[in-house]
């Protein structure tokens, strides 16, 4: 079965610095996608990048990139001069990818991030 | 502008009631979801369709259902609420993608926080 961690409940963080949220992922599929989700106390998830299996280069959306290291399973977010908005639990997932049917989305325990002014 | 929408953002239930929580969406997607989200445990899956009518168990079905009547409804359903389905249940949605692999985001509703007293 498909595993994602995410071993950092909380992190704080000054802002305008550089963050780095950790993910390790499990599979044996060859073929699957990695997401990052925002989601803001408001409580909407907020999608922010996505990495596919195949993809050779790393995943950059804005201010927002996806450290992809395949070899060692692990699927980090990098979010660069971080903002007071930025604050917010985040959440990596990873796609089961199924031939038929709806592919589901398998999410970590997710990270709260602080800024701090 | 995509939307899913939820019925309700708070909803507060006895034990033993039977609880509706609705989701639509209006993007036309074949698959909808439905997620619940606990403190330190991320987003579990409790069930999934990828067409009308049809319905799969996700990772957490025990004591809900579903029903998918119209392509764009998606109903959660606790037949007789306990004080352990307290939570915050999140609806999601996403298009058909045929074979593997591709980029296949999820779109979110904003949740509904239920608590079971």
């Amino acid at each position: 079965a498909q595993k994602i961690t995410q071993t950092q409940p909380g992190m704080f963080v000054q802002e305008k610095e550089a963050v780095t949220l950790d993910c390790t992922y499990d599979t044996s599929d060859q073929s699957y996608g990695l997401f990052w989700y925002k989601q803001p106390s408001s409580g909407e998830m907020i999608f922010l990048i996505y990495q596919g299996s195949y993809d050779e280069q790393n995943a950059t959306e804005g201010r927002y990139s996806l450290n992809f290291q395949k070899a060692r399973k692990s699927a980090n977010l990098v979010i660069s001069a971080s903002q007071l908005g930025d604050s917010a639990m985040y959440f990596c997932a990873m796609r089961e990818d199924r031939i038929q049917g709806a592919q589901k989305l398998v999410f970590g325990q997710g990270t709260r991030l602080t800024i701090n002014p | 502008d995509v939307k899913v929408t939820q019925s309700s953002r708070y909803l507060v239930k006895r034990t033993g009631e039977k609880v509706f929580l609705e989701c639509v969406q209006d993007m036309d997607h074949e698959n909808m979801f439905w997620y619940r989200q606990d403190p330190g445990l991320g987003l579990r899956l409790i069930y999934f369709s990828y067409d009308v009518k049809m319905k799969e168990k996700g990772d957490i079905p025990e004591g809900y259902s579903v029903s998918r009547e119209k392509k764009e409804r998606f109903s959660l359903i606790l037949e007789s609420a306990s004080t352990n389905q307290t939570s915050m249940y999140l609806c999601a949605s996403s298009p058909f993608q045929p074979g593997t692999g591709g980029y296949n985001e999820q779109f979110f509703g904003p949740g509904t926080r239920l608590t079971v007293l």
